[in-house]
């Protein structure tokens, strides 16, 4: 069973507009960790946020925030006032457990998004 | 320049030969994860050493695939017989292995074998 699905292959965006990249995952494990990465054409993958599975509070990083709604097991990164720059793949990942067990990720399919000027 | 490094980015190889790619993690991160991206796919994990101790091994590691970490510090991912198939971004990644953060990833080697 696929753990991490995101539904969105492809999404545009007006520049400066908001954007939300869904994200759903499925895991029996009450502790994980759930995370997104930006990867831009060159290919390097970079963090954006996190969000551990005991946060009461959703998790924000500048333009960034993860809607985290536990029981739907949804996490949704929103991007606020989308720049040029963010057109790229959105990776959405899981970590089960904690770190001393392993700590190796589990990622979605990607969603490639456009920023239009 | 203190974050992952990984070495060459680019390898073009006949089928058959035998590859080696190079990881040099954060100093201070005692995990070092290797992921395969495959076009159009999210990264899959392949392996990951707690020091020099591989500890995990994906079902995606066949016997072609050698990783080693001989010291703790950097790692290689080595290919034998290469084959079409292979022909992916190989990503490395390390962490510390205390607290629940985020793994920083290097910028990938990009296999293509002709």
């Amino acid at each position: 069973a696929q753990k991490i699905t995101q539904t969105q292959p492809g999404m545009f965006v007006q520049e400066k507009e908001a954007v939300t990249l869904d994200c759903t995952y499925d895991t029996s494990d009450p502790s994980y960790g759930l995370f997104w990465y930006k990867q831009p054409s060159s290919g390097e993958m970079i963090f954006l946020i996190y969000q551990g599975s005991y946060d009461q509070q959703n998790a924000t990083e500048g333009r960034y925030s993860l809607n985290f709604q536990k029981a739907r097991k949804s996490a949704n990164l929103v991007i606020s006032a989308s720049q040029l720059g963010d057109s790229a793949m959105y990776f959405c990942a899981m970590r089960e457990g904690f770190l001393n067990q392993g700590g190796k990720l589990i990622f979605g399919q990607g969603t490639e998004l456009s920023v239009k000027p | 320049d203190t974050g992952v490094s990984q070495d060459p980015r680019h390898k073009i190889t006949k089928r058959g030969q035998n590859v080696t790619f190079r990881c040099d993690p954060i100093s201070e991160h005692n995990r070092l994860y290797w992921y395969r991206q495959t076009l159009g796919q999210g990264p899959e994990f392949l392996t990951y050493f707690q020091n020099e101790a591989q500890l995990e091994k994906s079902r995606l590691l066949s016997d072609r695939f050698s990783a080693e970490r001989p010291k703790g510090s950097f790692s290689t991912l080595e290919i034998q017989r290469t084959e079409q198939g292979d022909s992916a971004m190989y990503l490395c990644a390390s962490s510390p292995s205390r607290g629940d953060t985020e793994a920083f990833f290097g910028q990938g080697t990009r296999l293509t074998v002709v």
